[in-house]
């Protein structure tokens, strides 16, 4: 079984001040997915992460994927009230579509 | 994008009824869906695949007679409840394979 572990599991932080979520995981994972979910609704594809080492950016949030595709972080600089909310690494199994989530990190960005 | 519509988005049924939620693709076609179960403050948990014309799969621990999946076609899938009882209240997302897009959940509550 393919587990993932956020950490930290809760995170509360003043607006302005940057902060790194981590996923690991002690499998191998040929892509992975972060996900940002609101209160009452579905998460929400953030970005896609497939080469080992990779790095995207997507405004103020960074993504890396591990030179071993078994551990991915996210940074976001300058955090805004607007980005509270429940962030989600998933990884799909191999050989098939099915999405194995983290354990999940509670943001959230006092004004 | 992907689209996937997933209704009702809330419901609260009596101990002992059955409660139906259905999940929809709007804009391409679904051969797989996945459904999830999420408690709160909790990340997702997968419950089961569902493929179109055919038998649902479900993952270890999940009763399969309790929650009937159908997917008869290639834009719907439908997951019902049987025999809910308070302890099956929780929130289920529905998501479909295709760029990974998740509907917007079903908050159940069983009085």
């Amino acid at each position: 079984t393919q587990l993932l572990e956020q950490s930290p599991q809760f995170l509360s932080i003043q607006e302005g001040e940057n902060l790194t979520v981590y996923c690991n995981s002690s499998s191998v994972f040929s892509s992975l997915q972060w996900y940002r979910q609101e209160p009452g609704e579905g998460p929400v594809l953030l970005v896609t992460v497939v080469t080992g080492g990779e790095v995207k950016k997507l405004k103020r949030l960074t993504f890396q994927f591990g030179d071993a595709r078994k551990d991915s972080s996210l940074h976001i600089t300058a955090a805004q009230p607007g980005d509270t909310g429940l962030y989600l690494c998933a990884g799909p199994s191999f050989g098939n579509e099915k999405l194995t989530f983290g354990t999940g990190t509670r943001l959230t960005i006092i004004p | 994008g992907a689209v996937v519509s997933q209704h009702p988005s809330w419901v609260i049924c009596k101990s002992g009824t059955s409660v139906k939620i259905e999940c929809r693709s709007l804009d391409f076609q679904a051969t797989t869906m996945f459904w999830y179960r999420q408690f709160p403050k909790q990340s997702l948990m997968l419950m089961a695949t569902s493929n179109e014309g055919s038998k649902a799969t479900y993952e270890q621990g999940v009763e399969k007679d309790k929650f009937l999946i159908n997917h008869a076609s290639l834009t719907l899938s439908t997951l019902t409840v049987t025999s809910a009882h308070p302890e099956d209240s929780s929130f289920y997302i529905c998501s479909a394979s295709y760029g990974y897009t998740f509907g917007s959940g079903t908050r159940l509550t069983v009085v």
